[in-house]
């Protein structure tokens, strides 16, 4: 039973296109977040959402959309695709957006490659 | 600013010794949690172990154990006993409160190769 999963695993795109990943985690947790891992592995947060509403966005491009249909799910809509998009995106969740002690559970992660 | 540093960018051990990874963290918040996540060379990113700022005992996982040094603001990870399936990156990572909601923020990780 995979707690957080993504897909796809690996997409490999033009510039310019648009793409979507989608997320999905069946933890029954309250918070969901999209994080961006450069080349060099850095991780960065990227959004988060609770209960499908938008609270973190940090100073990402309007070309990256997240849209949470239900507290279950998280997608990420890439529009406009540029070579600098090109990382792996991981998605995560947690049980709640307020507590400290609450761990967050991974994604396998989404290797997008701009060509 | 909140932050967290890993000064090791690469370890080496040789199987079935302990290894300390180090981290170290800058924050001014009273309540924050330390985390520490396993990156595998097939990607994904695995919990660890988690620490508590206000936790009086240093925190233990099977063979992980977190050496958390208030005073010093480190959470060194101690990996017992290492196995071969121990190489990955490892990151040192802090929630913190932004604006009343948690966010967190990662280290730049340390490659750690369990030679034979």
């Amino acid at each position: 039973d995979t707690a957080v999963s993504q897909t796809p695993k690996y997409l490999v795109t033009q510039m310019g296109n648009d793409k979507s990943i989608k997320c999905e985690q069946n933890l029954g947790h309250d918070t969901m977040y999209w994080y961006k891992q450069d080349s060099k592995k850095f991780l960065k947060i990227m959004f988060s959402y609770n209960n499908k509403e938008l609270i973190i966005n940090e100073t990402v491009p309007n070309r990256f959309s997240p849209k949470s249909p239900d507290k279950a799910h998280l997608n990420l809509h890439i529009n406009s695709l540029e070579l600098g998009d090109s990382a792996v995106y991981f998605c995560a969740s947690s049980p709640s957006l307020a507590g400290v002690k609450d761990t967050q559970y991974f994604g396998p992660g989404t290797r997008l490659t701009v060509l | 600013a909140q932050k967290i540093t890993q000064t090791q960018p690469g370890m080496f051990v040789q199987e079935k010794e302990a290894v300390t990874l180090d981290c170290t963290y800058d924050t001014s918040d009273p309540s924050y949690g330390l985390f520490w996540y396993k990156q595998p060379s097939s990607g994904e990113m695995i919990f660890l172990i988690y620490q508590g700022s206000y936790d009086q005992q240093n925190a233990t996982e099977g063979r992980y154990s977190l050496n958390f040094q208030k005073a010093r603001k480190s959470a060194n990870l101690v990996i017992s006993a290492s196995q071969l399936g121990d190489s990955a990156m490892y990151f040192c990572a802090m929630t913190i409160m932004n604006t009343g909601f948690q966010k967190l923020v990662f280290g730049t990780g340390t490659r750690l190769l369990v030679s034979p």
